[in-house]
């Protein structure tokens, strides 16, 4: 079975400073690794996945995430954010084989204050 | 890239009516579509996958006679919420995956639709 965890429920920062929100999981398994941002009554966009290769993987809108195998960790980083990235984060994951629905986190809300 | 269009975004209905949500594909063929529910503040809750042509498999606590999942084609899943009641209020987010290894087709979601039954 897989599961994962976001520690922080919330995490306020000024514009302009960097961010890192937090992820980890457990498996049996090996996993497919993502994160996604969900805008106040929309649906999950993909913001990056870790599939295989460079455990430093980027993606949208300049977040970056940093696959850790000994730690089973994903976390999510932003140099320096903007107020257009307050938003709910969701980190996921799925096995690589089997079953192939996504396993959610509870979320991160981030929010960004001038 | 892919695009999930989920219909309606918003509805409103009295208590023991039905309610249609819809989950199309529109730009490739959506092998395997999975529905979720949201609660307020809270994360996504699976509550069933369905395989084109095949019958829906629900999670643990999901009533199936109560969530009608029906895959007909490659890029239309539906649910309906039948008799619906104030507790079945939530948004429900549809999530469509294409043919082959997840790792190359990824997770299309659609942007949700917010029932509200009153």
């Amino acid at each position: 079975a897989q599961s994962v965890t976001q520690l922080d429920s919330q995490v306020p920062v000024f514009e302009e400073a960097p961010v890192e929100l937090r992820c980890n999981y457990s498996s049996s398994v090996s996993v497919y690794l993502f994160w996604y941002v969900q805008y106040p009554n929309q649906g999950l966009q993909l913001l990056l996945k870790y599939l295989s290769g460079s455990t430093l993987v980027k993606g949208i809108n300049g977040f970056e995430a940093e696959f850790n195998k000994s730690q089973t960790s994903f976390h999510l980083r932003k140099p320096s954010v903007h107020i257009s990235d307050t938003a709910e984060y969701f980190c996921a994951v799925t096995p690589q084989t089997g079953a192939n629905n996504l396993f959610f986190g509870t979320g991160t809300r981030l929010t960004v204050i001038p | 890239g892919a695009v999930v269009s989920q219909h309606p975004s918003r509805v409103i209905c009295k208590s023991g009516t039905s309610v249609k949500i819809e989950c199309r594909s529109l730009d490739f063929q959506a092998t395997t579509m999975f529905w979720y529910r949201q609660f307020p503040k809270q994360s996504l809750m699976l509550m069933a996958t369905s395989n084109e042509g095949s019958k829906a498999t629900y999670e643990q606590g999901v009533e199936k006679d109560k969530f009608l999942i029906n895959h007909a084609s490659l890029t239309l899943s539906t649910l309906t919420v039948t008799s619906a009641h104030p507790e079945d209020s939530s948004f429900y987010i549809c999530s469509a995956r294409g043919q082959g290894p997840a790792s190359y087709n990824g997770y299309t979601f659609g942007s949700g639709t917010r029932l509200t039954v009153v």
